[in-house]
């Protein structure tokens, strides 16, 4: 019943360095999306996943790349980390969610990131 | 473009108040959906409701209701009777049908909202 598990939890970098966020759901879905939550702006879409294969730019996705390295995972790259980057970060996929039916989005745990 | 507001930042209500929640849309589609979601303290997004452009029948799950109302773009979340596990941040979102199949999500800033015992 994992639904969508990223990693790592929590990660502290210094400027100028480079990770990748993980991302992998196990509920078959087609989509999948990475936002970034910063405080009083909600959460903002960086890239999204239409479908394996396919990638496109969101609202914010200057500093980031990604790759669907199959229907199940997703994974956001940053090749050198600013501080501005700093922020929490949350992977999604959308389908039918497992309680109430509807087509939703569900997200991961979320992944705070500091770059110092 | 699509845009949803929240006003509120913050409120804060002495448990068993009962407490709205305003959410302002703005989009040209005629067919889109709207959501709630709570992020409690442990930071999870958890799913709360969603309505599509064409049902404005308001709906009520146990404690929770929601007022939809077109003519003024507002999807507006009440608690009854609040608790103190209602403590959470609860976000309004919009998302249009596109192309692709994917459904992007257009987030409010978010509402904090503190239920004091």
């Amino acid at each position: 019943n994992a639904g969508v598990t990223q990693t790592p939890k929590f990660q502290v970098l210094k400027t100028g360095q480079s990770m990748t966020l993980q991302c992998a759901q196990d509920m078959n879905h087609n989509s999948m999306y990475w936002y970034r939550q910063d405080p009083g702006m909600g959460l903002r879409l960086i890239y999204y996943s239409a479908s394996e294969g396919t990638t496109d730019k969101g609202e914010v996705p200057n500093g980031y790349n990604v790759s669907r390295l199959n229907k199940r995972e997703f994974s956001l790259r940053l090749e050198s980390a600013a501080p501005s980057q700093t922020s929490v970060y949350f992977c999604a996929s959308s389908g039918r969610d497992r309680v109430s039916g509807a087509n939703v989005l569900t997200f991961g745990a979320g992944s705070r990131l500091t770059v110092l | 473009a699509q845009k949803v507001t929240q006003a509120q930042t913050e409120i804060s209500v002495v448990e068993k108040e009962d407490v709205t929640l305003d959410c302002v849309y703005e989009t040209r589609d005629t067919t889109y959906y709207l959501f709630w979601y709570k992020q409690p303290p442990s930071g999870e997004l958890v799913f709360l409701i969603r309505r599509n452009s064409f049902d404005e029948q308001n709906e009520i799950s146990g404690r929770y209701s929601w007022n939809f109302q077109k003519s003024t773009s507002s999807f507006n979340f009440t608690i009854t009777a609040s608790q103190v596990v209602d403590s959470a941040v609860y976000f309004c979102a919009l998302s249009v049908p596109d192309s692709g199949s994917a459904r992007q999500l257009t987030f409010g800033s978010g509402t904090q909202l503190t239920v004091l015992p």
